[in-house]
């Protein structure tokens, strides 16, 4: 069965200080994957979306990159955060063509 | 634009009543819908999809409403149970370069 990890579930981070949170797929090839953020009782912004290995599409200008460096592995990285990158992130992966599906989240916190 | 907007922000509703949670989307060119419950403090659930060729899909106590001529989605829940109580969201799936956009989405709040 298909299942998506992604952690940490929680992180807590200076301001200036480097991002890498993960999201990997198992039981699938060649998902497309996301990345989003939502601030709180808000909705979800996407942020990074990609249909293959080393494909990135980055959706809004910001502090924030992402990569594919396999198949079913998608990162988040910051090289300095930002207060305003504080938020509850979300991996998603879309099997081509029948749903979309999130793993659990990360709350960052930027302090 | 490329936002998937909703009608109603909040939506309170009585137990056992049925309850309509409306979507407008923005891209015509966008072939598959989904709708997701997100509770707190955890990602969205998958509840139902519909694809652009159908007007209608129906799952356990969810039905799913497509009028493509307006660019609408409703989700209907019926017999509404406080457990349904979350924040509600439609998504839209552009058919080019699987970009796949949420909207506001709606909080349910089900009285006992």
């Amino acid at each position: 069965s298909q299942t998506i990890h992604q952690w940490p579930a929680t992180l807590v981070q200076p301001v200036g200080s480097p991002l890498s949170l993960e999201c990997t797929v198992e039981g699938t090839s060649n998902p497309n994957l996301y990345w989003y953020r939502q601030a709180a009782g808000r909705g979800l912004q996407l942020l990074f979306y990609s249909v293959g290995i080393g494909q990135i599409s980055s959706e809004v200008p910001q502090n924030l990159s992402a990569s594919r460096p396999q198949d079913r592995q998608f990162i988040l990285s910051s090289k300095k955060l930002l207060l305003s990158d504080s938020g509850f992130y979300l991996c998603a992966w879309q099997p081509g063509g029948v749903g979309a599906f999130f793993g659990q989240g990360t709350r960052l916190t930027v302090v | 634009g490329e936002s998937v907007g909703l009608h109603l922000p909040t939506l309170s509703v009585q137990e056992g009543d049925n309850s309509i949670i409306n979507c407008a989307y923005s891209n015509s060119a966008s072939d598959y819908f989904i709708w997701y419950k997100q509770e707190s403090g955890k990602g969205p659930q998958f509840i139902i999809d519909i694809r652009s060729n159908m007007d209608k899909r129906q799952g356990q106590r969810v039905t799913v409403l497509l009028n493509k001529t307006v660019k609408h989605l409703s989700l209907q829940i019926a017999a509404t149970q406080p457990g349904d109580s979350a924040v509600y969201f439609c998504a839209e799936l552009w058919n080019q370069g699987g970009k796949l956009i949420f909207g506001q989405g709606t909080e349910l709040s089900v009285k006992p």
